[in-house]
């Protein structure tokens, strides 16, 4: 049972490079998100979605893009990335229609620009 | 903005004694989650809180949650090493939105 996965696990890229992080979820959840985790500042999300077709921003949105083209799979884009961007990604879902709300996390994806 | 806000950030513990982890948050909400993360891991939920009054347990861990007064408590009794580990809150209004994390580390 996969749960939550994230691929790829580390990336290093220079200043202005694209990549894509791919998030992947077994558990038929209906939300998904994407969160970045700072030293000291807990984790903020970048962006969500609460179903198939649909994306919403987060706290922290700029210089980032999403799709969720198949509920299972939900993507993050960065289309020129920036120092600044230097974190640690974790993808999570849920499923809103228990009472719980609870989110399952993934291993996270370390992302290191130079 | 909801704002939570976690204390202590960093907590030194000497096994054996008992000690507790605050979250206090600035919305009306009723449900509450605690989280686990250890170094270089993913985040595993502790425990989930949906109601006012709300109190979970789970071997060395406890956690309630005071709705009125915007405060849940994360109770550690007799600490022991496994549990050394970063801690969050995370409130739930329309999204999550996380506290910083309290860093526990426990000494002999």
């Amino acid at each position: 049972n996969a749960g939550v996965t994230q691929t790829p696990k580390f990336r290093v890229l220079k200043t202005g490079q694209s990549m894509t992080l791919l998030c992947a979820q077994d558990m038929n959840h209906e939300y998904m998100y994407w969160y970045r985790q700072d030293p000291g500042m807990g984790l903020r999300l970048i962006h969500y979605s609460v179903g198939e077709g649909t994306t919403a921003k987060g706290e922290v949105p700029d210089g980032y893009n999403v799709s969720r083209l198949k509920k299972q799979n939900f993507l993050l884009g960065l289309e020129s990335a920036a120092p600044s961007q230097t974190s640690v990604y974790f993808c999570a879902s849920s499923e809103r229609r228990t009472n719980t709300g609870e989110l399952f996390f993934g291993e996270g994806s370390r992302l290191t620009v130079l | 903005e909801l704002k939570v806000e976690q204390n202590p950030l960093f907590l030194s513990m000497q096994e054996g004694k008992n000690y507790t982890i605050y979250c206090n948050y600035s919305t009306t909400s009723d449900r509450l989650y605690w989280y686990r993360q250890d170094p270089g891991k993913s985040l595993e939920s502790l425990f989930v809180l949906l109601s006012n009054g709300a109190v979970k347990q789970e071997g060395r861990l406890m956690a309630s949650l005071d709705t009125k007064a915007r405060l849940s408590t994360l109770h550690i009794t007799a600490a022991v090493h496994d549990l050394s580990a970063t801690y969050f809150c995370a409130v739930e209004e329309y999204k999550l939105s996380f506290g910083a994390g309290t860093t526990v580390t426990v000494r002999a």
